[in-house]
């Protein structure tokens, strides 16, 4: 059963406006999320996380919020750019144990438009 | 170079090959680590090595077997693969083991079709 679930598999936007990606998890043991963007051909590279004490992160032009409550976190882009299109997974984590796995969702495709 | 390097890239293999799949990271960092991504589905973590020793296993079967000859190399060996094992095999490392507040650096990939 999968416990970061991205549901939408691709996600078109205009050119400066605002690009949402969601995520949901299942898992209440995690307390620890990342947002990672791949290009084709490429490894996926960090974008920016948020620890479970807060419920947003801001860096330049990409916020992630979360609300635990609802099991839900969103990155949200903005203004965006062509050159945010690529695949962009939601990961997440959880402290002790085997604290270092990190559990992927199955990504969504962001296309901007010009 | 910098970064993660995997070789090769691309690789076609038969079900009786075997073959070997490299990492290398540039970055000094004491933990690697070797994902799955199949078609439509998540990454998958399969082992994970800290300063050369393993320290997980995700129940991969023993057709897949790791080396990790020092802290900036890791090798992933493949002998009588199924054509179900055709993925993308991603390579990882960062400074330390700490979940996700250890960012963990990707390589590019070696993209594996087994006919």
């Amino acid at each position: 059963d999968q416990q970061v679930k991205q549901n939408s598999p691709s996600l078109s936007v205009q050119e400066g406006r605002i690009s949402i990606l969601n995520c949901d998890y299942t898992n209440s043991m995690f307390d620890y999320f990342l947002w990672y963007k791949k290009y084709p051909a490429e490894g996926p590279t960090f974008l920016i996380s948020i620890s479970s004490i807060k419920d947003k992160n801001e860096d330049g032009r990409f916020t992630v919020f979360l609300n635990k409550s609802a099991k839900h976190l969103s990155l949200h882009i903005v203004p965006s750019q062509p050159g945010d299109s690529a695949v962009y997974f939601c990961a997440a984590s959880a402290s002790g144990g085997s604290n270092y796995k990190l559990t992927f969702g199955k990504g969504t495709l962001l296309t901007v438009n010009p | 170079e910098t970064g993660v390097t995997q070789t090769p890239r691309h690789l076609v293999m038969g079900m009786t090959n075997k073959k070997s799949l490299k990492c290398e990271q540039h970055l000094g960092h004491n933990a690697m680590y070797w994902y799955k991504q199949s078609a439509k589905k998540p990454l998958e973590l399969m082992f994970v090595y800290n300063f050369k020793e393993q320290t997980e296993n995700n129940s991969v079967p023993s057709r897949f077997s790791p080396e990790c000859p020092n802290s900036s190399h890791l090798f992933l060996h493949l002998h009588t693969l199924q054509p179900e094992d055709s993925a993308l095999y991603l390579c990882a490392s960062s400074q330390r083991l700490a979940g996700g507040k250890e960012t963990q650096y990707f390589g590019p990939g070696t993209r594996l079709l087994v006919l």
